[in-house]
């Protein structure tokens, strides 16, 4: 079946402009998660999501970034005023509570680059 | 301090060695413990889960866990060109948010 897919691949942007980033999940998956990955960083936790709620919003490094989750499936990632130190690679991955030791799969990722 | 260690690499051994990839942590919560594969421009995929100590054997791949010292392995034998690439160990606690807490990546290339 069809993978965790994000888009857009790749998003080059102005210093202060607002940015979506999007995670359609595997079917059926009702635990999505955002992480970023930097260099020199590793990849760090941002959000979960059970169903479209939030429980754990722990990792959105300011009030800049946002995100939602609709219909228990898409998701959207949005970084507002974006800064340069937000250039990343985000990415998405989902799980399935009970399945496979609920093995988190990832997306490719989109690669931001903040001018 | 970050809760997990991974020395970045990067590595690079001629194809047929054996590879050894090292993550120590600091949080005695965590009991899950993951070896991710990630090729360039690509997103991560899992390539072992373990959660207790000792030994799992999967091809030419084994993962150890040693939680006394807080100290994980993932070896490789027989080394090929096709496994060049980040390996990421991966870890969570049980309970509360199932989030990963990752190691930096070590960066490895076989050589032909």
């Amino acid at each position: 079946g069809a993978g965790v897919s994000q888009s857009p691949s790749n998003k080059v942007t102005e210093k202060g402009k607002d940015v979506e980033l999007r995670c359609d999940p595997i079917s059926g998956h009702t635990a999505l998660y955002w992480y970023r990955q930097s260099l020199g960083q590793g990849l760090e936790f941002l959000i979960y999501f059970q169903g479209n709620s939030a429980p754990d919003k722990s990792g959105l490094p300011s009030d800049r970034f946002s995100a939602e989750r609709t219909g228990g499936s898409v998701s959207t990632l949005t970084i507002q005023r974006t800064q340069q130190e937000d250039s990343a690679v985000y990415l998405c991955a989902s799980s399935h509570p009970g399945q496979h030791q609920e093995t988190q799969y990832f997306g490719p990722g989109t690669r931001l680059l903040v001018l | 301090q970050k809760e997990v260690e991974q020395d970045p690499g990067p590595l690079s051994v001629p194809e047929g060695a054996i590879v050894s990839l090292n993550c120590t942590y600091s949080n005695s919560a965590f009991q899950y413990f993951m070896w991710y594969r990630q090729y360039s421009r690509k997103g991560p995929e899992l390539l072992m889960y373990t959660y207790s100590s000792g030994n799992k054997e999967d091809g030419r791949f084994t993962a150890q866990v040693d939680k006394s010292s807080k100290y994980i392995s993932l070896f490789i034998r027989d080394s090929q060109p096709s496994d060049s690439a980040t390996y990421l160990c991966a870890m969570k606690a049980p309970g509360g948010t199932p989030k990963l807490v990752f190691g930096q990546g070590t960066r490895l290339t076989i050589n032909p």
